[in-house]
């Protein structure tokens, strides 16, 4: 099992609603990650955030905005997406920002666009 | 453009085959290296690593891998695979001292293990 806590595990969402992805470390990691995921595709970093703040955004399209209310929280909500937004998000932690901190994925949430 | 290459797309092997899966990254710099597996509908785990040190690194599950520098590889091997091995196999790298862990991934490498 992964110490990275995502949820829900899946979602099926329409256009014009609005909803939240959850991920959740209880290692006291200090840098955290979203990435997506299409099938078949390896993941594609979306947000890092650095003790707690944003230290890269991959030119993601603003209907993704990105949270971190504290050190072991990450969130990512999502605002009128397009059907091509239908992926896998992957969470993922590490100790620290430092690129030799290998990162700690969670199992992901399917995200399905109607 | 700075990439990482996995060469083989998806290798089918019987069981107590050996391995090796191919990676060669582009990134100037010191690199850090990885590699993740990622059973069917499980997450990413991490199976070795390499940032400095002895170039051959030593995983779990019985893999292994061999860091060299002039041919920018980091390829992955295993001298006898099992059943349970099938899975993607990923290979990504950071770049240091950009100290920001923007970890970039290859394509992956599905491997299918037959008993």
């Amino acid at each position: 099992d992964t110490e990275v806590t995502q949820t829900p595990k899946h979602l099926v969402m329409g256009m014009t609603n609005k909803k939240s992805l959850k991920c959740e470390q209880h290692m006291g990691h200090r840098a955290m990650y979203w990435y997506k995921q299409k099938a078949k595709k390896p993941p594609e970093l979306m947000f890092v955030y650095s003790y707690e703040k944003l230290s890269i955004n991959e030119s993601v399209p603003s209907r993704f905005s990105p949270e971190c209310p504290n050190s072991s929280l990450l969130n990512l909500h999502l605002h009128a997406l397009q059907p091509e937004d239908s992926a896998l998000y992957l969470c993922a932690s590490s100790q620290g920002p430092a690129g030799w901190q290998p990162q700690h994925f969670g199992d992901g949430t399917r995200l399905s666009i109607l | 453009a700075q990439s990482v290459s996995q060469h083989n797309h998806h290798v089918i092997l019987s069981e107590a085959a050996s391995l090796e899966l191919g990676c060669n990254y582009s990134y100037g710099g010191t690199v850090n290296l990885f590699w993740y597996v990622q059973y069917p509908g499980q997450h990413l785990q991490l199976l070795l690593k390499y940032f400095s040190g002895d170039p051959l690194v030593k995983g779990i599950k019985g893999f292994e891998a061999e860091f060299i520098k002039s041919k920018f590889s980091f390829n992955l091997r295993k001298p006898s695979v099992q059943w349970s091995d099938t899975a993607e196999y990923f290979c990504a790298v950071t770049v240091t001292p950009l100290n920001n862990n923007d970890m970039r991934f290859g394509a992956g490498t599905r491997l299918t293990v037959k008993p």
